[in-house]
Parts: structure tokens; sequence; C-alpha cells
């Protein structure tokens, strides 16, 4: 089966840094995905790690660790407008081992920055 | 630059009926994927199609049928609509199969009454 863990929700200061942990535990991995959503709004990617270790973009980082089945997403220098919600994805292989393009969403961390 | 367009952005439908929701790809992806989003919950993959053809499925209702056109764009059709189909549905596109980026269409919201 899929599964796919991310706290609820998380509360952090302007200024401040945060990381949002996710642990998965799929059938196969092709890749895990972060995405930032705010209400009612799409989607929109922000990472994409399919080797172990660190991708930093700007003031997002994100981390994989294959053996552990664990991600994280770090957000530095917070700010008001990186409130939203943040989704794990991850793409799993077909069980014949291809990868298959479709993406199996954690339940998101609500992310609420504060002044 | 384009993005991924959704039509219609909002729907209200009676129960019973039935709904078609349209889906255009940013130019030259040939990849498309559709997913469910109820209220408070995630994303839910229903179905994908790469070159016109049908290339995975997930938690699709047989009353949902989906298809890709010459012109790569994808139509997704919800028969016998029931109040538990109010959701988003968004639309994703992205350039070949396996994984990469999918860019994410600004969704179609559908409400049941």
């Amino acid at each position: 089966g899929q599964n796919i863990d991310q706290p609820t929700e998380m509360t952090a200061t302007e200024g401040a840094i945060v990381q949002i942990n996710c642990t998965y535990q799929t059938s196969g991995f092709n890749g895990l995905f972060w995405y930032q959503q705010h209400a009612g709004e799409a989607p929109t990617f922000l990472s994409y790690n399919v080797l172990d270790g660190l991708e930093e973009k700007g003031r997002f980082s994100s981390f994989l660790s294959r053996s552990k089945g664990y991600s994280y997403l770090l957000l530095k220098e917070l700010q008001m407008k990186d409130s939203a919600s943040y989704l794990c994805a991850v793409a799993p292989q077909t069980r014949y081992g291809g990868a298959t393009n479709k993406l199996i969403f954690g339940t998101g961390t609500l992310l609420a920055v504060q002044p | 630059a384009a993005g991924v367009i959704q039509s219609p952005r909002h729907l209200i439908k009676e129960k019973r009926e039935t709904a078609t929701l349209k889906c255009y790809p940013i130019p030259r992806h040939d990849t498309v994927y559709w997913y469910q989003q109820g209220p408070g919950q995630d994303p839910q993959f229903l179905i994908s199609f790469y070159e016109k053809m049908q290339s995975d499925k997930g938690s699709i209702p047989d009353r949902f049928s989906a298809q890709q056109f010459s012109d790569y764009h994808s139509e997704l059709n919800m028969s016998s609509l029931e109040l538990g189909d109010s959701a988003l549905y968004f639309c994703a596109s992205s350039l070949g199969q396996g994984s990469g980026e999918q860019f994410f269409g600004p969704g179609t919201r559908l409400t049941v009454l």
C-alpha cells in the first residue's frame, strides 16, 4: 500500500526557519515532490528529490533519505505569504518497475506564519 | 509563460446530472493528469493520459470517463453526479512520462446540489 505522513499543522514566526517532515511507505519510489497550496488554489511546485541529499532553491530546501523513507522541506526567512498548505507527494513505480506518472499526496501540513 | 487552462472554473449541477470538465495543457506537454480534491483533503489521482492513450488509472469511479484528444487537451466526463462528487478537480500536465514536475491548472470547483 501507499502511506505518506506529515504533521497536520505547524506554526512559526515571521523571519524564522521551519522544517516540515514527511515519511513515506510506497510500493516503489521514483521521486518525491513538495508542493505549496494556498486555500482554493492549485498546488505549485517547490522541489523534487530523487537521490539522497539536500536540494537548495532560494529560501526553500528539501532533503531526502530513501533508506529511511524520509524527507523534509526547510523554509528560511519566513514571510507571511508562506502561510499555506505544504504537500509532500511521491511518484511510485508500477509493479513492473516502470515509472508511473501519478503522484500520491500526503495529507498536507498547514503552516501558519505569525508576525 | 503559458499555464494549464481549465474550464469552467466553477460549475454547479444537480444530483444525477452530467458534467464535462476541460483541460488544456501547457503547449508541447504530452501528458495530462486529473486529480480530485475534496474539502480539507489531499489531491487524489484519478487518471492520466500520455500521447492520447490512458497511461495510469487511480480511484476514478466508473461513472466518470476521460480522454485526451489529438491537440492534447483532455476532458473529464462525469455522469449520474452525486453529492460526494463536490470537489476541486485539478488537471496537471507534464512533458513526457515518468517522474518530473507536474504543472497544475487552477482547478474546476464542482458543486453538486
